[in-house]
C-alpha cells in the first residue's frame, strides 16, 4: 500500500502567487516524521522543511510552510510568493520511528511537478 | 564548504561491467544512504550505513554492494548481476539517522548501460 500519497504530478501557478501542493500520508506508527524535498532539473535534492508528529506548530522555512492536519493525516506544503526558480519536482517522505525498528530510511512520494509561469 | 560530492556525474557501462560510484562527505555525519530513482518514481533505498564499518541492505540491494571504511566514504558498486542499472543514483548523509534529522544529498550520478 503507498504509504505517502502525492495526487498531482504536474500543476502550474503564476508567479508571485501561493501555490499548495499535496501529500497525504499513511502511518500507525504513534511518531513519525516528514519532510518535503525540491529536485530541480541538475537532480540534486534539496531538503526544504521538516514536522515532527508531534510538532505542536506548524513548520515554516522562510517562503515555505506546512499545513500539517494530522487528523487528516496530510501535509501539504505550501510556497508564497512563488518565483520562476521554484520551478521543479517537489518530492513528500515520511520516516517513522518505531515501526520501522532500526531502519532509517525515508518513505518517498512520487512527487508533484511545479511549473511557475512568468 | 560542507557537503557531498558524488563522482562521476554521469557513467556509462557495458554490459556485464562492474562499476562503482563514489560519495563523499565532509559533514562529519554518521549515516550515509544510497537511493535509486528512475523517471516518473521516488527514490527507493539501496543500502544504508549509520556507522563506520555497518550497513544494512535496504529495499532493492539485489545487485549492489557497498563499504563504509571511513566515516567520510560510502561507494556504490553495481554489479553485472543488477538486471537494469539504467537510472540516477543518489547518496545522502544525516548526522545520526535518528527521528527528525533531515538528510543532505549529493548531486548524484546518471548511469547508462550501454
Amino acid at each position: 500500500a503507498q504509504k505517502i500519497t502525492q495526487t498531482q504530478p504536474g500543476m502550474f501557478v503564476q508567479e508571485k502567487e501561493a501555490v499548495t501542493l499535496d501529500c497525504t500520508y499513511d502511518t500507525s506508527d504513534p511518531s513519525y516524521g516528514l519532510f518535503w524535498y525540491k529536485q530541480p532539473s541538475s537532480g540534486e535534492m534539496i531538503f526544504l522543511i521538516y514536522q515532527g508528529s508531534y510538532d505542536q506548530q506548524n513548520a515554516t522555512e522562510g517562503r515555505y510552510s506546512l499545513n500539517f492536519q494530522k487528523a487528516r493525516k496530510s501535509a501539504n506544503l505550501v510556497i508564497s510568493a512563488s518565483q520562476l526558480g521554484d520551478s521543479a519536482m517537489y518530492f513528500c517522505a515520511m520516516r517513522e520511528h518505531y515501526n520501522a525498528g532500526n531502519n532509517r530510511k525515508l518513505i518517498w512520494g512520487l512527487g508533484t511537478s511545479l511549473g511557475v509561469n512568468p | 564548504d560542507g557537503g557531498i560530492t558524488q563522482s562521476p556525474k554521469y557513467l556509462f557501462r557495458k554490459e556485464g561491467q562492474n562499476v562503482t560510484l563514489s560519495c563523499e562527505q565532509n559533514l562529519n555525519h554518521d549515516a550515509m544512504y544510497w537511493y535509486r530513482q528512475d523517471p516518473g518514481q521516488g527514490l527507493r533505498l539501496i543500502y544504508y550505513s549509520q556507522i563506520v564499518n555497518d550497513f544494512q541492505k535496504g529495499d532493492i540491494a539485489e545487485g549492489y554492494s557497498v563499504s563504509r571504511e571511513k566515516k567520510e566514504s560510502f561507494p556504490l558498486t553495481v554489479t553485472s548481476a543488477q538486471k537494469n542499472p539504467t537510472a540516477f543514483y543518489l547518496c545522502a548523509s544525516s548526522i545520526s539517522g535518528s527521528g527528525g534529522d533531515e538528510q543532505f544529498f549529493g548531486p548524484g550520478t546518471r548511469l547508462t548501460v550501454l
